[in-house]
């Protein structure tokens, strides 16, 4: 098993620019997230999914859409980036919803000049 | 009053030293607790949890004081690679009930 994959590795984008952060699992986990993390800053979650079909919103949803037509994929969309967005962005899987149970992936850096 | 506050260090330790962090949390709806380990430009994965009575796992200690709403980890005979950031994290709920410190950050010098 790959686990919880994200690509790209890292981004530079220009203000107004969007983009498509991908997240895949091969764990048949039915709960994936996506979260952001700033340095002085936790881990806030922005996008969430408990299955296919079904997203919801997180603590910063602002300036980010998902979607989730399959159980392995949850992209996150920036439709137009803002320097706010510059951020390291993990997608995590979990079977159940309790925290622990989440598998992080790699991470995405990216940076908007 | 920030929901998590942990000192953000760096705690710059010999090896084979015992090094003790705390974490205090402001939601009192808080259920469970875990520590986390981030490695530079990692993920973040689950260390432990911590339970009521207390809990251990090998040279990890982790304690939890509800009255005074604190959760403490306790690191005895320091490895190198033990050095990364550790992230308090209380939980109220499910995932999207969590709150995730910004991690306290442990050097362990040869």
């Amino acid at each position: 098993n790959a686990g919880v994959t994200q690509t790209p590795k890292f981004q530079v984008l220009k203000t107004g620019q969007s983009m498509t952060l991908q997240c895949a699992q091969d764990m048949n986990h039915e709960y994936m997230s996506w979260y952001r993390q700033d340095p002085g800053m936790g881990l806030r979650l922005i996008h969430y999914s408990v299955g296919a079909g079904i997203t919801d919103q997180g603590e910063v949803p602002n300036g980010y859409n998902v979607s989730r037509s399959t159980t392995e994929d949850f992209p996150l969309r920036l439709l137009s980036a803002a320097p706010s967005q510059t951020s390291v962005y993990f997608c995590a899987s979990s079977l159940g919803q309790g925290v622990e149970t989440q598998y992080f992936g790699p991470g995405t850096r990216l940076l908007v000049l | 009053r920030k929901e998590v506050e942990q000192d953000p260090g760096p705690f710059n330790v010999p090896e084979g030293a015992t090094v003790a962090f705390n974490c205090t949390y402001s939601n009192s709806a808080s259920q469970s607790f875990f520590w986390y380990r981030q490695d530079c430009r990692k993920e973040p994965k689950l260390l432990m949890s911590v339970y009521s009575s207390g809990n251990e796992d090998g040279r990890f200690t982790a304690q939890l004081n509800r009255a005074s709403q604190y959760i403490s980890l306790l690191i005895r005979d320091s490895k190198l690679s033990d050095s990364a950031t550790y992230l308090c994290v209380p939980a109220s709920g499910g995932y999207q009930k969590v709150t995730f410190g910004i991690g306290t950050k442990l050097q362990v010098i040869p």
